[in-house]
């Protein structure tokens, strides 16, 4: 099975930082990468998908990039809405796996 | 708009067994794979099983091969989870989403979940 190790397990930061999530996988994965954003008590929801393609109505400030083993998740500008949990996942194969999530905290 | 709809969950003993079920409306349901994923609390999202557009495909995570299994009603647009064997340790919410593709693919629509607990 693939393991995707996810870094930072905690971020504190403040309202207009940019930050970075990033995510490894143990063996190349290509660009089949997804990351969500899940906040207490609710779903995930897709965010990014093939590494870097932005879902339809996610705000520009979210960006992904990476291939093969290593990928990034960007907050160019936190905004209150984005202090949440964030997931990567692999589906370049079954069994798919996600990563342990980072948690996104104000500072 | 799609939407997915879990039911079926609650509180069994350990060793007995539960069925899930999972409503979709608002695309072609025949057209893509269906997933459940699981989340215990405080925890992060674990895999579960996924089936194929048209059920013949079907692959599960480890922690649950031979003890869950998944499928499909296209007739009714509805996807099933079979939990027998019930352990502590798969106690969760369990979501059903579906895949953007008829297989492969990421999950693009998530539902709400729905809480099983296995406990005496």
């Amino acid at each position: 099975d693939i393991q995707m190790t996810q870094s930072p397990s905690t971020l504190s930061a403040s309202v207009g930082d940019r930050v970075t999530i990033t995510c490894r996988a143990s063996q190349s994965i290509s660009s089949w990468l997804a990351w969500y954003q899940q906040k207490p008590g609710k779903a995930p929801k897709v965010l990014i998908y093939k590494a870097s393609s932005l879902e339809s109505g996610v705000p520009s400030r979210f960006s992904g990039s990476g291939s093969g083993t290593e990928f990034t998740l960007t907050i160019s500008s936190l905004q209150p809405d984005d202090f949440a949990t964030y997931h990567c996942q692999q589906y370049n194969s079954f069994p798919y796996t996600f990563g342990r999530g980072t948690e996104l905290e104000i500072k | 708009q799609v939407q997915v709809v879990e039911s079926g969950g609650g509180v069994v003993q350990p060793g007995r067994s539960l069925r899930l079920s999972c409503a979709a409306s608002g695309f072609t349901f025949s057209s893509n794979a269906m997933h459940w994923v699981r989340q215990a609390p405080g925890k992060g999202l674990e895999w579960v099983a996924v089936i194929s557009y048209d059920g013949r495909n079907k692959y599960y995570a480890d922690s649950v091969k031979g003890r869950f299994t998944i499928s499909r009603d296209n007739s009714k647009n509805t996807v099933y989870l079979q939990m027998n064997s019930l352990r502590a340790e798969d106690t969760a919410v369990y979501y059903c989403a579906r895949g953007e593709m008829a297989t492969m693919g990421f999950i693009d629509y998530w539902g709400q979940g729905t809480l099983v607990t296995v406990s005496s």
